[in-house]
């Protein structure tokens, strides 16, 4: 039972470069979160699935797309990539998307755009 | 606008003592509010959650409280080790508007 796992952990990309994070869960949870946590800004939500087949904006979705390819798995893909985009990226999930459930994370991507 | 506080950055205590943590919070009703712990280099990790309508919950040597009044959960550790040091979050729902908002965190550390 791995939780959730995200690849990669780290990555370099040069501004205008684009990328896929992928992001899976083995917990037959329903819903699914992408966040980008930045120094003095804490956690931020991107996007989030509650449910295989849906997707929602977050707080700061613009750059982002996301595609909920299956109950397991939630991939982030950055089009062109800008200096602004560094961060870490975490994955999480949640058996639904009720705000009584916990959210179990992965152990995160690191991000460098230059 | 919609605001949530974590009292500071840092938290420097001494081993064996009461760690309290603040969470205010602005313009948000929530009605569940979570906890989770974050290590250097590591995702966050769940520790309780607590609804509105229960003052107090604890598990171990954890205790938090919610003041829906003051606006205000309160998170302490008592009896702390060196092991506790990590960073401490708190999250709120956003009345359904968006799934769990998260503090900026508060930074433990506990002295030996």
């Amino acid at each position: 039972n791995a939780g959730v796992t995200q690849t990669p952990k780290f990555q370099v990309l040069k501004t205008g470069q684009s990328m896929t994070l992928q992001c899976a869960q083995d917990m037959n949870h329903n819903s699914m979160y992408w966040y980008r946590q930045d120094p003095g800004m804490g956690l931020r939500l991107i996007y989030y699935s509650a449910s295989e087949g849906t997707t929602d904006k977050g707080e700061v979705p613009n750059g982002y797309n996301v595609s909920r390819l299956n109950k397991r798995e939630f991939s982030l893909r950055l089009e062109s990539a800008a200096p602004s985009q560094t961060s870490v990226y975490f994955c999480a999930s949640s058996e639904a998307s009720g705000l009584v459930y916990e959210q179990y994370f992965g152990p995160g991507t690191r991000l460098t755009v230059t | 606008s919609q605001k949530i506080e974590q009292n500071s950055e840092a938290l420097n205590i001494q081993e064996g003592k009461t760690a309290t943590l603040t969470c205010n919070y602005t313009n948000y009703s929530p009605a569940y509010l979570q906890w989770y712990r974050q290590d250097p280099g590591r995702g966050p990790v769940f520790l309780l959650l607590i609804r509105e309508n229960e003052k107090e919950k604890r598990k171990e040597r954890l205790k938090v409280t919610f003041d829906t009044t003051l606006k205000q959960s309160l998170f302490h550790i008592t009896a702390s080790q060196p092991a506790d040091s990590a960073t401490y979050l708190c999250a709120l729902d956003n009345s359904g508007n968006t799934p769990l908002v998260f503090g900026k965190g508060t930074r433990l550390s506990v002295i030996a």
